[in-house]
């Protein structure tokens, strides 16, 4: 079985561009939640998406914006990228049941010149 | 706030026992994970309690207390791949989880 899959594992951007990424979550997983880890840090919280409605959003900018398509893949978008958006963006689907865990994917490396 | 406590780095030697802390705010409290990640790596999963108690998994063990507020996750046998960062998170109210900002293992001969 394949696990979360995320696309690119690695950006290179330069200030003031916008980047997608992307995420494709476990068979039968209805939930993706997006987190950014900077170096040396826990994951923070940027968005949760549940049948391809938000239910959760961190203390993100309007810079971050993200969506859930029917087969419950996600995008991140980031328009107007800044230095400090440098770091590993983390996928993490669930089937939303209350025992069951989040499974990462293996991340997208985003640095940012 | 919701902050998630835990020491920023421990040291221990190969074959040893460790115990990594970890606090947490109790209000909206809806299960806590431990997390295993390695440097350039994704997080995987350890454990997840939500019930007060000890849960066992081979050399892992994690501990919870609700009322305290408190988890404790136990590596035993240390090895020396087990030299990694360990997140506790704790999901509130729904399914996202607020992590803290690890704790570095470093296993020594």
């Amino acid at each position: 079985d394949a696990g979360v899959t995320q696309s690119p594992t690695h950006l290179i951007k330069t200030r003031g561009q916008h980047v997608t990424l992307r995420c494709s979550p476990i068979s039968g997983h209805k939930s993706v939640s997006w987190y950014q880890q900077v170096l040396g840090q826990g994951p923070q919280f940027i968005f949760q998406y549940y049948e391809k409605e938000e239910r959760g959003r961190g203390n993100f900018p309007d810079r971050f914006s993200a969506r859930q398509f029917p087969n419950y893949s996600s995008e991140l978008n980031v328009n107007a990228l800044l230095l400090g958006d440098s770091a590993l963006y983390l996928c993490a689907s669930s089937n939303r049941d209350m025992n069951t865990e989040a499974f990462f994917g293996q991340g997208t490396r985003l640095t940012v010149v | 706030g919701q902050n998630i406590d835990q020491p920023t780095e421990m040291t221990a030697t190969e074959g040893a026992i460790v115990q990594i802390n970890c606090t947490y705010q109790t209000s909206g409290f809806n299960g806590l994970f431990w997390y295993q990640q390695h440097a350039g790596e994704a997080p995987t999963f350890l454990s997840y309690n939500v019930l007060d108690g000890l849960e066992e998994k081979g050399r892992f063990s994690s501990f919870l207390s609700r009322s305290k507020g408190y988890s404790y996750l136990l590596l035993k046998e240390l090895q020396m791949k087990d030299s990694a960062s360990y997140l506790c998170a704790v999901r509130y109210n729904t399914d996202k989880l607020i992590f803290g900002t690890g704790t570095r293992l470093q296993v020594f001969p």
